[in-house]
């Protein structure tokens, strides 16, 4: 079983589309984190979050710890969102690194 | 502003050999990791290394090898390789303050083929 759990796999839109992806786990936390990666390959954290909402730009992301779900909602999508979106969480308890979920393979068409 | 650097960014290798990939921060960030990204798997933690001369394994270390004499640097080390190796390998470092929980900064990736 996997403790992070994304949905949905796959997601095609048309441009100008409101997305949501969620993100459920099911350990302790001391922090979530949203990751990009690019058809490049290349890896970006978008947020890091241990309770309520952040957002940049289009990109808002929040989390519910009592429910130990969280979302990232990108607003007005544009083809270049189109990337692999990734969860991720640290663990509370000791353990440093991050644990991940199988991603989120987003295409906006335009 | 040179960040977090990989090499090499790509690599084949044989069965057996043995392979270093290198990882190189400038920021003095006190906590780097390394992962693995497999299809099918998603990313995972092999090791980790909370500063220099310290590091522990994630949860995939079997048949790696890690090290940290300086600061700034982060070799991981595949003993004899196995095709099972074959991976996309990612470092990456955070905690500016000394926090793990901080943002964690991502390597560019090396593609590791063990034939």
């Amino acid at each position: 079983k996997n403790e992070v759990e994304q949905s949905p796999q796959n997601l095609t839109a048309q441009e100008g589309e409101f997305i949501t992806i969620n993100c459920s786990y099911s350990v302790g936390i001391s922090a979530l984190h949203w990751l990009q990666q690019h058809p490049g390959g290349g890896i970006v954290s978008l947020f890091m979050l241990s309770s309520g909402k952040k957002k940049h730009g289009r990109l808002i992301a929040t989390i519910n710890i009592q429910e130990k779900h969280s979302s990232l909602h990108i607003t007005a999508s544009h083809p270049r969102d189109s990337a692999v979106y990734i969860c991720a969480v640290r663990q509370g308890g000791g353990a440093d690194g991050l644990t991940f979920g199988k991603g989120t393979h987003l295409i906006i068409q335009p | 502003d040179a960040g977090i650097t990989q090499s090499p960014r790509y690599k084949i290798t044989e069965t057996g050999r043995q392979v270093t990939l290198m990882c190189h921060q400038t920021w003095s960030h006190s906590y780097m990791f390394w992962y693995r990204q497999d299809l099918g798997h998603g990313l995972r933690l092999i090791y980790y290394s909370a500063a220099a001369d310290i590091t522990d394994k994630g949860e995939v270390p079997d048949g790696y090898v890690v090290s940290r004499s300086k600061t700034e640097n982060f070799p991981l080390t595949l003993e004899s390789a196995t095709r099972s190796q074959t991976s996309v390998y990612f470092c990456a470092s955070s905690g500016r303050g000394g926090s793990p929980g901080d943002t964690q900064y991502f390597g560019p990736g090396t593609r590791l083929t063990v034939l």
